[in-house]
Order: C-alpha cells, then structure tokens, then sequence
C-alpha cells in the first residue's frame, strides 16, 4: 500500500527565514510525485511534478527535489502570502491520470 | 481556460438524506477522480472514471457511488448521509493513459451533514 508522511505537520517562519518541507514515501513504482499548495477552503493547486530520482523544478520562492525516497520543497526567503498548506502525493506506476495518495500536508505560517 | 468547476460550493443536508455533487473537468481531460478531504487531513480517493467506466474504488461505503457522463462530467452520489460525512469533496481531472500528466482539482464542495 502507497505512504506518504509529510513533515513538519506545522511550521511557522519570519519573513525571509528559508526552510525546507519533507515529504517521505512507500510506493512499489512512482509515476509522479506531486506537491499542491491548498488555502483554507479552497481546492488543492498544483504546484510541480516530478517523475524521477534527481529531479528538480522551481517557481518562484518554490523548489522540488526528489530522491528515490523522499522529496523536499525548499521555500527560500518566503513571504506571508506564502502562507498555506501544502500538500504532497503519489501515483503509482500501475495507476494513471488523477488518482493519488496523499499526505496530510504541512501547515506554513509566515510571519511578516 | 476554465479549470475543473464543482457545484455546489456549499451544502447542508440532514442525516439520512442523499446528496449528489457534481464535476465539470478541464477541456481535454477525459479522467475524473473525486476526494473527500475531512478538516486537517489529506485527501482521501474515493473514485476514478475514465470513458465512462470506473477504473478505480478508494476504501469507502457503497453508499458512495459515482458516474461520469459522456461529455466526461462527473457526479458523485451519497446516500443515508452521516454526520461523519462532512468534509470537503474534491474533483480532479486529468489525461489518462499517458505517463507524465499533472491533475489539476477544482474548489471542492463544502458538505455540511446536521
């Protein structure tokens, strides 16, 4: 059975204070990991994917990495619109489109 | 573009009622998956539809049923509706069958069971 721990479950920056969120996994065959940002509320919003171990995308303050275990969003200098709940998911090799397990996302304050 | 719209935004039903959501995928997109996201947790997958079949059932009651449409809409179904049924019911669709392809959900419905 797909895992995905996500860690810290909550953390709180200052302004400019960088950091990083992990996001650990079990899957017997990746097809993509997927970060989303998610606001109180609202939809999940996809942020990045990655399909292989080495991989690295990056968006603004935002930066993915993934390992064959693990992936990390480095968050550099945030702002408090940065402020959300971002979550990390797993397709697994033998599903395919929008089928994913999910983790249970770390809750980012940023304070100004 | 339009993005995968959901509707409602928000309902209150009574125990025991049936509710029924529905989902509108991005243009293109023929795979629909619905979630149920309960407050402080991660989503949880309860269906996939591709082509009008289901290709995939999460751990959920059979009181939680789904159909997709062939203009590739989704609803999704709820009887004898329970209080541990509010949540957060997301939509999410995607291309199927190619390896590297992103999901992309919409706003959800917030189901309110009393």
């Amino acid at each position: 059975e797909d895992q995905v721990t996500q860690s810290p479950e909550a953390l709180r920056l200052q302004e400019g204070e960088s950091s990083s969120l992990n996001c650990s996994y079990t899957v017997s065959g990746l097809r993509g990991l997927f970060w989303y940002r998610q606001d109180p509320g609202k939809g999940p919003e996809f942020l990045f994917t990655l399909y292989s171990a080495g991989e690295e995308k990056e968006k603004e303050r935002l930066k993915a990495t993934l390992t064959k275990k693990e992936s990390f969003l480095h968050i550099t200098a945030p702002k408090p619109e940065d402020s959300a709940t971002y979550l990390c998911a797993v397709r697994h090799k033998e599903t395919s489109g929008s089928r994913l397990t999910f983790g249970e996302g770390t809750q980012l304050t940023v304070n100004p | 573009d339009a993005g995968v719209t959901q509707s409602p935004t928000h309902l209150i039903k009574t125990r025991g009622q049936q509710v029924t959501l529905r989902c509108s995928p991005i243009s293109g997109h023929k795979s629909v998956s619905w979630y149920q996201q309960v407050l402080g947790q991660g989503p949880q997958f309860i269906f996939q539809y591709y082509e009008k079949e289901e290709r995939g059932r999460g751990n959920f009651p059979d009181r939680f049923s789904a159909r997709q449409f062939p203009n590739y809409s989704s609803e999704l179904n709820v009887n004898a509706l329970l209080l541990g049924d509010s949540a957060l019911y997301l939509c999410a669709s995607s291309l199927f069958g190619q390896g590297n392809t992103e999901a992309f959900f919409g706003q959800g419905t917030r189901l309110t069971v009393v």
